[in-house]
């Protein structure tokens, strides 16, 4: 089974730009949910999205937005970028809840830096 | 706000020791903890706890979770180089309705550098 992949892996733009991440679960994971890294802060959720819903969301703003297609795959838009907005993007599918077994596997992230 | 800490963040061995990692967590309605390796770039799961004094093992790593004083270890025995990565712990918690909703929160995580 093809694992999580994310596209593009690599971004690099400038302050005040707009930029869309991708994401495709690994196939028949309906849940994706994204996380921001950087060293400052560590792993911050952002939001999950199940059946092209949003369920959760974490605490950024709203130029942080998403959302799910009806195959699963999900995408993360980030708008005005900031210097602040640099870090390693993360995605996670998993099947269902994680008690049952909905284990969330992570893609391998997209980097953005923005200059 | 949920929180989650990890210490020691960084830790220096040699091949062969044994290192206790530690991860204290204070959430509401809590669901899981869990356990992630990260090398390069994808966090991999390593184990979930949900009930207290259970140990988990997978060959030479084990954990353990204690829901009254809040807080999980994670032991590795003789340390191996391939053991060098970022250690998270991640606390899960109901949302509305009862389920999880794919959050995690994650700890600041833990640099452990094997040395030959």
């Amino acid at each position: 089974k093809a694992g999580v992949t994310q596209t593009p892996r690599y971004l690099i733009k400038t302050r005040g730009q707009q930029v869309t991440l991708s994401c495709s679960p690994i196939s028949g994971h309906r849940s994706v949910s994204w996380y921001q890294q950087t060293p400052g802060q560590g792993l911050q959720f952002l939001f999950e999205y199940f059946s092209e819903t949003q369920r959760n969301k974490g605490n950024f703003p709203g130029r942080f937005s998403g959302r799910q297609f009806s195959n699963s795959r999900s995408e993360m838009n980030v708008s005005t970028l900031e210097l602040g907005d640099s870090a390693l993007y993360l995605c996670a599918s998993s099947a269902g809840p994680l008690l049952a077994g909905g284990e969330q596997f992570f893609g391998p992230g997209t980097r953005l830096t923005v200059l | 706000e949920d929180k989650v800490v990890q210490s020691p963040l960084s830790l220096v061995v040699h091949e062969g020791d044994t290192v206790t990692l530690n991860c204290s967590y204070e959430v509401t309605n809590f669901r899981s903890l869990l356990w992630y390796k990260q090398e390069k770039k994808a966090p991999t799961f390593l184990f979930m706890l949900t009930s207290s004094g259970i140990e988990k093992k997978s060959g030479r790593l084990s954990s353990i979770l204690d829901k009254k004083e809040l807080f999980s270890i994670l032991n590795i025995t003789a340390t191996q180089t391939g053991d060098s990565a970022i250690y998270l712990c991640a606390v899960e918690v109901f949302g509305a309705g009862g389920t999880s909703y794919g959050k995690l929160t994650f700890g600041q995580g833990t640099i452990l550098t094997v040395h030959p």
